[in-house]
């Protein structure tokens, strides 16, 4: 069974902080992905990963970065959080592919709340 | 831009109805449209996805509906239950033949009542 975890479901930093988000899989995926889930937008990709060191922006990288030091991790880091990135934040992993369908498997989302 | 369009944003539904969520879409490259189901507190899950050489695709009380000249499609939920109660979300790939990412619908709440 795919388990994506997250290091935390829910927290509060204040604007200016230095904010680092963890995700850990557990069935060796290459690919990995932080979306950000806000009600009427969906979810929108933050970042992708597709290797160790190896990352792609998304849609909405502004005010993030990311680090993929091994493959199993991949940390969402926002510099100096800002009140408009409170969110829910969800990681993803799926293994590669190009000629089959892909499934993304989900962690459980951290709810940042920036004062 | 989004690349994936969904509606309703909200539905409620009596137990032993059909609920339908509807996406359209405007890139005529995707091929592979999967809908992910999330529970309160929880992450998606993928719970049924379909390519366009069928027009219909079904498991369980669950049916994805495709009409390829209309650019759309659609989940169909038959004899709907309390436990279907979750936010759905349509997906498309975000490129021909690119399977690892996708773009995703602005989500369904869906409240279904006993």
């Amino acid at each position: 069974d795919v388990k994506v975890t997250q290091s935390s479901r829910y927290l509060v930093k204040r604007t200016g902080e230095k904010v680092f988000l963890e995700c850990v899989q557990d069935m060796d995926h290459e690919n990995m992905f932080w979306y950000r889930q806000d009600p009427g937008l969906g979810l929108r990709l933050i970042y992708f990963s597709y290797d160790v060191k190896m990352k792609e922006k998304g849609d909405i990288p502004e005010g993030y970065s990311v680090s993929r030091e091994k493959k199993e991790r991949f940390s969402l880091i926002l510099e100096s959080a800002s009140t408009n990135q409170t969110s829910m934040y969800l990681c993803a992993s799926s293994r590669p592919t190009s000629y089959e369908y892909n499934e993304q498997f989900f962690g459980p989302g951290t709810r940042l709340t920036v004062l | 831009q989004q690349q994936v369009k969904q509606s309703p944003q909200s539905l409620i539904v009596q137990k032993g109805g059909i609920s339908i969520i509807n996406c359209a879409y405007e890139n005529t490259a995707f091929d592979y449209f999967p809908w992910y189901q999330q529970f309160p507190g929880k992450g998606p899950a993928l719970l049924i996805a379909i390519r366009p050489d069928v027009s219909e695709k079904k498991e369980g009380r669950f049916t994805i509906s495709f009409n390829k000249s209309a650019k759309q499609f659609s989940l169909h939920i038959m004899d709907s239950q309390p436990g279907d109660s979750a936010t759905y979300f349509c997906a498309a790939p975000r490129g021909r033949y690119n399977f690892n990412k996708f773009y995703f619908g602005s989500g369904t709440k869906l409240n279904v009542k006993p």
